[in-house]
């Protein structure tokens, strides 16, 4: 099984300030089709998860741009150029290259 | 707009069994892969299963294999999930999922299971 290791589990983060989520996998997400298969979802609280980044770094829309993903291979990062107090909640990797799907353990982002 | 919304969730004993549905609308259903995601209560994101378009191919997560079965009905626009020989650690909220492409683009409002006696 790919496994997803995100980090910080826990990111206290001042408004207007930038945020980074790291997530690795223990093989690459990178598929032959030439697409790189890592997802990534926001969680607020009391809400269904919520897609914001596929191929990791494909924002969805309607999401703000203030949200990015980048990375290949093993290595991807989910930035927050200025966090808003909307942001705060769960976030989650994902990667879609091979079954069993295997999310991260999840960051929990706040305000400090 | 797409729309999952599942139903059947409920308190169940230890050993007994349970259906989900998923009924969708918004989009052609049966141009989807459709999956099922598990959250047990405070922690993460669990994968449970995924089912192609036709129903021909389905895949479990270990956890699950053997006890839960995905199944589409796709003039129904439904999805479902069959759960067998329960057990606590089944205790979730079980979101149904739509995507394609190793991906997850909506999400029901989620279903929460007990499995308690």
């Amino acid at each position: 099984d790919v496994v997803m290791t995100q980090s910080p589990l826990s990111l206290p983060v001042t408004l207007g300030q930038p945020a980074s989520i790291s997530c690795r996998s223990s093989q690459s997400l990178e598929h032959s089709d030439g697409n790189t298969y890592l997802n990534w979802f926001q969680q607020r609280p009391g809400q269904s998860p919520r897609r914001l980044i596929y191929q990791a770094s494909k924002r969805d829309s309607g999401v703000p741009d203030r949200f990015s993903g980048s990375g290949s291979g093993t290595d991807f990062t989910l930035r927050i150029s200025r966090v808003e107090a909307e942001d705060v909640g769960i976030y989650y990797c994902m990667q879609g290259i091979q079954w069993p799907r295997t999310f991260g353990q999840g960051t929990k982002v706040e305000i400090k | 707009e797409v729309q999952l919304v599942e139903s059947g969730g409920g308190l169940v004993q230890p050993g007994g069994s349970l259906r989900l549905s998923c009924a969708a609308s918004g989009f052609t259903f049966k141009n989807y892969p459709m999956r099922w995601v598990r959250q047990t209560p405070g922690k993460g994101l669990e994968w449970v299963s995924d089912i192609s378009l036709s129903g021909d191919r389905t895949y479990y997560a270990d956890s699950v294999k053997g006890r839960l079965t995905i199944s589409r009905d796709n003039s129904k626009n439904t999805v479902y999930l069959q759960m067998n020989s329960l057990r606590a650690e089944d205790t979730a909220v079980y979101y149904c999922a739509k995507g394609s492409n190793g991906t997850i683009d909506n999400w029901g409002q989620g279903a929460l299971v007990t499995v308690s006696s």
